[in-house]
């Protein structure tokens, strides 16, 4: 069974700090992975997506992978009220299939 | 450009009756993907055309749900003899390459609810 782990949270961080979103998955063989934002009642939005070990850094938006320890994870620095969100983690196993965690409730307090 | 765009937006309908929902993917997209999203969990796999081809329909959660998708670009989902089960927002992605790995771009649902 492919599994896709997240912490429902909520997460809740002060405007301006760090907020931390972490992901784990139980299949090695997976390729890509992906973070999705969704505000309530609308569709997911693609924040970030990274296929390598390592850092990937897209304005406020870090994506960390680690594929020894089958974890991957999203810093959001500056955090704004507007970040308040649910974070969903996708992770992709090169072919069809993409699987999603439950999501993150992220919110950010002014 | 028009992102993915999703119809109706809402469609509440008697257990029994059949459904059609529809989904135009973004331009040139080869993939088109839909799923089901119950309330707080994650989007979960129905089926994936590759053009006009269904190559996975493993996610389809029984043979009431039937997807086409006839010239490789408008798809459509059908629920047949819905159920109160059936009631959830249902995705339709795109995405420009053949597998799952490239990233996928949303549209808006539709929010399925039966009475």
């Amino acid at each position: 069974q492919k599994e896709v782990e997240q912490n429902s949270g909520p997460l809740s961080v002060p405007e301006g700090a760090i907020a931390s979103l972490n992901c784990t998955y139980s299949d090695r063989g997976s390729q890509s992975f992906f973070w999705y934002r969704q505000y309530s009642g609308k569709s997911p939005e693609l924040i970030m997506f990274i296929y390598s070990n390592g850092d990937k850094e897209d304005g406020r938006f870090t994506a960390q992978l680690n594929k020894a320890s089958q974890y991957v994870s999203l810093l959001i620095r500056d955090s704004q009220p507007s970040d308040s969100a649910t974070y969903l983690c996708a992770v992709s196993y090169n072919n069809n299939d993409m699987r999603f965690g439950a999501g993150t409730r992220l919110t950010v307090k002014p | 450009g028009a992102g993915v765009s999703q119809s109706p937006r809402y469609k509440v309908a008697k257990r029994g009756q059949d459904v059609a929902l529809r989904c135009d993917p973004i331009s040139g997209h080869v993939s088109l993907f839909w799923y089901q999203q119950a309330l707080g969990q994650g989007p979960e796999f129905l089926t994936y055309f590759q053009n006009e081809a269904q190559l996975d329909k493993s996610g389809l959660p029984s043979d009431r749900f039937f997807a086409e998708r006839p010239e490789g670009s408008v798809s459509t989902l059908k629920i047949q003899r819905t159920q109160q089960e059936d009631s959830a927002v249902y995705l339709c992605a795109s995405s420009l390459g053949q597998y799952s790995n490239q990233p996928q771009h949303f549209g808006d649902g539709t929010r399925l609810s039966i009475l």
